[in-house]
């Protein structure tokens, strides 16, 4: 079965640190991948999503990057953190619509990013 | 373009009592919708879904959604809620084919079920 692993669960960082969240999937093969933000009493903004190694659009012009430097590897980066930043970040991976996909997203368990 | 809409952003409730939670897209082709619980500091869950064919969908845990083409709406319904159903639920809709798979999500709805 397909599962899928977020990390670090929890992070405290100052303003102006750089920032790495990991995130793989298991179980399955070319997943599509996102990374979304969770901001205190919003809905979910899509950030980035990747339908292949190396392949990354931008939803959002922000402070952060993500890369796919593996197949079930997917990685949300900042060199200088904002306050703004601070929220719930979730990875989730979905099935290519080409390959009979339907969009269902499967979501990781999410990291909570706190700026100070 | 495609927008998702849920009209409450919280909806208290007591304990066995009924409860629904409204969601409306726009799209003037094909979807596929979807109903997703988020549980304090988790992920989201897939709740149920609605790919075709009947038009009403249910979850395990007895909630339920039909699919209303003319009225562009996929409400969720539960006939009788407990403590543990309090939670945040998302409505989310993609475009049948032609697409890049992005699904839209709603603002959310907070259901907070009172003992």
């Amino acid at each position: 079965s397909q599962t899928i692993h977020q990390w670090p669960a929890t992070l405290v960082q100052p303003v102006g640190s750089p920032l790495s969240l990991e995130c793989t999937v298991e179980g399955t093969s070319n997943p599509n991948l996102y990374w979304y933000r969770q901001a205190a009493g919003r809905g979910l903004q899509l950030l980035f999503y990747s339908v292949g190694i190396g392949q990354i659009s931008s939803e959002v012009p922000q402070n952060l990057s993500a890369s796919r430097p593996q197949d079930r590897q997917f990685i949300l980066s900042s060199k200088k953190l904002l306050l703004s930043d601070s929220g719930f970040y979730l990875c989730a991976w979905s099935v290519p619509l080409r390959e009979g996909g339907t969009g269902e997203l499967f979501f990781g368990e999410g990291s909570r990013l706190t700026v100070l | 373009a495609q927008s998702v809409t849920q009209l409450d952003s919280q909806v208290p409730v007591f304990e066995e009592a009924p409860v629904e939670l409204r969601c409306n897209y726009s799209s003037s082709v094909s979807v596929y919708l979807f109903w997703y619980v988020q549980y304090p500091n988790q992920g989201l869950q897939l709740l149920l879904k609605y790919l075709s064919g009947s038009t009403l969908v249910e979850s395990i845990n007895g909630f339920e959604a039909e699919f209303n083409k003319s009225q562009t709406s996929f409400h969720l319904r539960k006939p009788s809620v407990h403590i543990s159903d309090t939670a945040e639920y998302f409505c989310a809709v993609i475009r049948g084919s032609g697409n890049t798979g992005k699904l839209i999500f709603g603002q959310g709805t907070t259901l907070q079920v009172k003992p």
